[in-house]
């Protein structure tokens, strides 16, 4: 159980396209699910909290106008890198909690590789 | 504020060997949740243990092994007989309430034949 897949796995993108990564909690439902960075040889920085029915919540520095997130219904939450330029080429990890007594436990996906030229 | 520290940035070992890597953290919280997570090449970050703040008992799960101790505000992870299937980025976090996760910088181990 707790599985979480993320499509697609890599993507390479002209430079001024948009991206869209989709995060999936396969066997259950997820009312949050959050998106993070990982910079190679780096922890995961975590760009924004997404809760279902709602706005995301952005981390300081974070630009919202950038990485869009929907969060449209309880297995789904997309990321997507508006204008994507090659400094966003990173890895993208999401992850979907499961609820639990006083705090959650995230579940995470396999990432997506981004790559913009 | 919540901080995890894994001071061993890469560890090096030889296949059977038995390994600890080290987690310390900071929180204020009385109440907290401290996980590990696995990362190997591929990418993707596999949950290993919770363990909150109230259980200080060590968990065995196969070759691996966790030491809470709240005196040293150490959870430490230890894997025995190590194999190279191991060889991974291993990430030591921690948790407050419905806060979000704080991770560690993480350690790299290469477990070779």
């Amino acid at each position: 159980g707790a599985v979480v897949s993320q499509h697609p796995s890599r993507v390479i993108c002209k430079s001024g396209t948009s991206v869209k990564i989709e995060c999936r909690s396969l066997d259950f439902q997820a009312t949050t699910m959050f998106w993070y960075r990982q910079f190679p040889k780096k922890s995961l920085m975590l760009m924004a909290t997404s809760n279902e029915g709602s706005k995301a919540t952005y981390e300081q520095g974070v630009e919202k106008d950038k990485f869009l997130i929907n969060h449209a219904s309880l297995t789904l939450s997309t990321l997507t890198v508006t204008s994507a330029h090659p400094e966003d080429s990173s890895f993208y990890i999401c992850s979907a909690s499961i609820p639990d007594w006083y705090t959650d436990t995230q579940y995470f996906g396999p990432g997506t590789r981004l790559t913009v030229l | 504020a919540q901080k995890v520290t894994q001071a061993q940035t890469e560890i090096s070992v030889v296949e059977k060997e038995d390994v600890t890597l080290d987690c310390v953290y900071e929180t204020r919280d009385t109440t907290y949740y401290l996980f590990w997570y696995k990362q190997p090449p591929s990418g993707e970050l596999v949950f290993l243990i919770r363990r909150n703040s109230f259980d200080e008992q060590n968990e065995i799960s196969g070759r691996y092994s966790w030491n809470f101790q709240k005196s040293t505000s150490s959870f430490n992870f230890t894997i025995t007989a190590s194999q190279v299937v191991d060889s991974a980025v291993y990430f030591c976090a921690l948790s407050s309430g419905y806060s979000t996760l704080t991770f560690g910088k993480g350690t790299m181990l290469l477990v070779s034949p």
